[in-house]
């Protein structure tokens, strides 16, 4: 069975400063993986995803995340953070089944 | 329609009481699951329905909560007897066809069992 791991419970940045958030999966072949980000008191927006091809995907918002195989890795970054990316976000890992996997979600804090 | 719509946005309710909760999915999505978001949690997945198959109920925690999707449409959630340990936010998504297509999310029912 699939399964994600998000290391980081809280990050705290500088606004402008860069950004990485860290994800790891278990699944046994290749996977879709996803990353969503969570407003206080919203649903969940996708941000970007990966099912095949270019390994350095680009999504919404300036963010961009790269599926490294060999770490089982899929993590997100953003080279310069604004305010407004102050949310949680979640990693979500997807295979054969149709039901996607969830990580705990890392809290990213924004100081300006 | 444009978005995933649940409702309420809110509920509170009696522990022992049934509730209801639910979810429009958007309009051509065959493809629609039920989450719950506890306090400081992940998301479980509770049921996924695809088109006419039968639903995927592998995640609902107790003979408790049921769902159903009327015309591949519309789904309900349905919690009998609550209990307090159900107090979470319960999140419907739907999805074009298959998980890979991406997840999209309503914003939720905040569901608190007093």
């Amino acid at each position: 069975a699939q399964s994600v791991t998000q290391p980081d419970i809280h990050i705290t940045v500088s606004e402008g400063a860069s950004l990485e958030l860290r994800c790891n999966y278990s699944y046994g072949a290749t996977p879709y993986l996803f990353w969503y980000v969570q407003s206080p008191g919203q649903g969940l927006q996708l941000l970007l995803k990966y099912f095949s091809g270019d390994t350095l995907v680009q999504g919404i918002k300036g963010f961009e995340a790269e599926f490294k195989r060999s770490q089982s890795s899929f993590n997100l970054r953003k080279p310069s953070v604004h305010w407004s990316d102050a949310a949680e976000y979640f990693c979500a890992v997807g295979g054969l089944g149709n039901k996607l996997v969830f990580g705990a979600g890392t809290i990213l804090r924004v100081k300006s | 329609g444009a978005g995933v719509s649940q409702s309420p946005s809110n509920k509170v309710t009696e522990k022992g009481k049934d509730v209801e909760l639910r979810c429009d999915p958007i309009s051509g999505h065959t493809a629609l699951y039920w989450y719950r978001q506890s306090l400081g949690q992940g998301l479980e997945f509770l049921i996924y329905f695809q088109g006419n198959s039968a639903p995927d109920k592998s995640g609902l925690p107790s003979d408790r909560f049921s769902a159903e999707r009327t015309g591949g449409s519309v789904s309900t959630l349905t919690i009998q007897r609550t209990q307090q340990e159900d107090s979470a936010v319960y999140l419907c998504a739907s999805s074009l066809a298959q998980a890979r297509d991406g997840y999209t999310f309503g914003s939720g029912t905040r569901l608190t069992v007093v």
